[in-house]
């Protein structure tokens, strides 16, 4: 199994602003996973996190918006650019393991205000 | 496109038996998983099925047939500390995991 720690577990933030995640898993993975999840509603994934590669975006995510660093194979970063409103939801990080099974960072809760 | 279809919520009484289907339309498919999401909580992994037929794990069990892109989630005796939302998810390449809009799932005394 993996463990994740993810931080922060939450956040208020200011319209314009960005807010970095972070994730740390106890195992070497080649593979982060960034998800979205908005209240009440399913998972949505943003890209994928390889370690020495750019990540790759998922239709209606850009790297601009959601920058993604990856320096080695247990941590990733996720960067919310030019917060507005509409980037309030949950933001889980995630690894997969045995190709069976994924586990989940705790999520970090933003609000945009 | 890929799209996954699942009951929004369902009602069930302590000690009973409920089934969530889940159908699936998908450009690459490798499994069929199931995780369980308490509110506030990160998901966490339930059941995982690549090929046709049952798997059991103590109170639940996964079905999938691949053939009708279907399976579903058996949950038996249930336990007033199962009411969450579970998501069906399908894994494809990389890796990656496309959710089921979720199930919301309680269970009354």
């Amino acid at each position: 199994s993996a463990v994740i720690s993810q931080k922060p577990s939450r956040d208020i933030c200011q319209r314009g602003t960005s807010l970095t995640i972070q994730c740390q898993v106890d195992s070497q993975v080649t593979m982060m996973f960034w998800y979205r999840q908005q209240p009440g509603q399913s998972l949505t994934l943003i890209a994928t996190a390889n370690q020495g590669s750019e990540a790759t975006y998922e239709s209606g995510f850009v790297i601009d918006k959601f920058p993604i660093s990856r320096p080695n194979l247990t941590f990733s970063t996720l960067t919310v650019s030019n917060l507005s409103p509409e980037d309030s939801s949950i933001y889980l990080c995630s690894v997969e393991w045995g190709n069976t099974e994924a586990f989940f960072g705790q999520g970090t809760r933003l609000t945009v205000v | 496109g890929q799209s996954l279809e699942q009951p929004s919520e369902v009602t069930a009484v302590e000690g009973a038996i409920v089934q969530i289907n889940c159908t699936y339309q998908t450009s690459g498919f490798y499994g069929l998983s199931w995780y369980q999401q308490h509110d506030g909580g990160a998901p966490t992994f339930l059941s995982y099925n690549a090929l046709d037929g049952l798997e059991e794990t103590g109170r639940f069990s996964s079905f999938l047939s691949r053939s009708d892109s279907y399976g579903y989630l058996l949950l038996q005796e249930l336990q007033m500390k199962d009411s969450a939302s579970y998501f069906c998810a399908v894994s494809s390449r990389g890796g990656k995991l496309i959710f089921g809009q979720g199930t919301e799932l309680s269970v009354k005394p």
